[in-house]
């Protein structure tokens, strides 16, 4: 039972543009959200995160939205650019569970044509 | 400050080879993660290290396994390899205090094939 999905394998806008990546999950209990980015060869590194007390992050170019109800968080990128192109990872985290233990979506490729 | 280091970075083995893989944490991290990635699959979590110890554990088979020293480092234990364990292997690290907000530090990771 895959509790983090991110259903989109891969997504393609032109350069200016917004990207948006999608992620549900299934776990009532997760509290905390992330977002990492991932280029070939290398690690994941951490992007931006959320807490389920807000419903909106922003972190420059970088919004991540939150909606509980609905089990639902995307990640808004504008103005995309070629640089942004990579695998991009939603990860939550339960209450008073390590950040080791993270539970990972599947991942998205971002494709930003120039 | 280092980042978290991995090695090797590549690794091909046989079916039914052992193989070990190492992670360094960044200086002052006393938790190491472990986690599989395949393709077109995200990353699944195989295990957590805390001051030595397996504090969390993810569900693969006892073929899988890992250990943490005093100074942090940590390796990874595959036995009997079998075709489906290549996959490249991530190891994360981070404080470990489990504070709300707390966030990974990703290797390079360890790409593995089994032939």
């Amino acid at each position: 039972d895959q509790q983090v999905k991110q259903n989109s394998p891969s997504l393609s806008v032109q350069e200016g543009r917004i990207s948006i990546l999608n992620c549900d999950y299934t776990n009532s209990m997760f509290d905390y959200f992330l977002w990492y980015k991932k280029y070939p060869a290398e690690g994941p590194t951490f992007l931006i995160s959320i807490s389920s007390i807000k419903d909106k992050n922003e972190d420059g170019r970088f919004t991540v939205f939150l909606n509980k109800s609905a089990k639902h968080l995307s990640l808004h990128i504008v103005p995309s650019q070629p640089g942004d192109s990579a695998v991009y990872f939603c990860a939550a985290t339960e209450p008073n569970t390590n950040a080791g233990k993270s539970t990972f979506g599947d991942g998205t490729t971002l494709t930003v044509k120039p | 400050k280092a980042g978290v280091t991995q090695t090797p970075r590549y690794l091909i083995k046989t079916r039914g080879q052992q193989v070990t893989l190492s992670c360094s944490p960044i200086s002052g991290h006393r938790s190491v993660s472990w986690y599989q990635q395949t393709p077109g699959q995200g990353l699944q979590f195989l295990f957590e290290y805390f001051s030595e110890t397996q504090r969390n554990k993810g569900n693969f088979p006892g073929r899988f396994s890992g250990r943490q020293f005093s100074n942090s480092r940590s390796e990874m234990n595959v036995s009997t390899l079998e075709l489906g364990d290549s996959a490249l292997y991530l190891c994360a690290s981070s404080l470990g205090t489990g504070i709300i907000g707390e966030k990974l530090f990703f290797g390079s990771g360890t790409q593995l094939s089994v032939l």
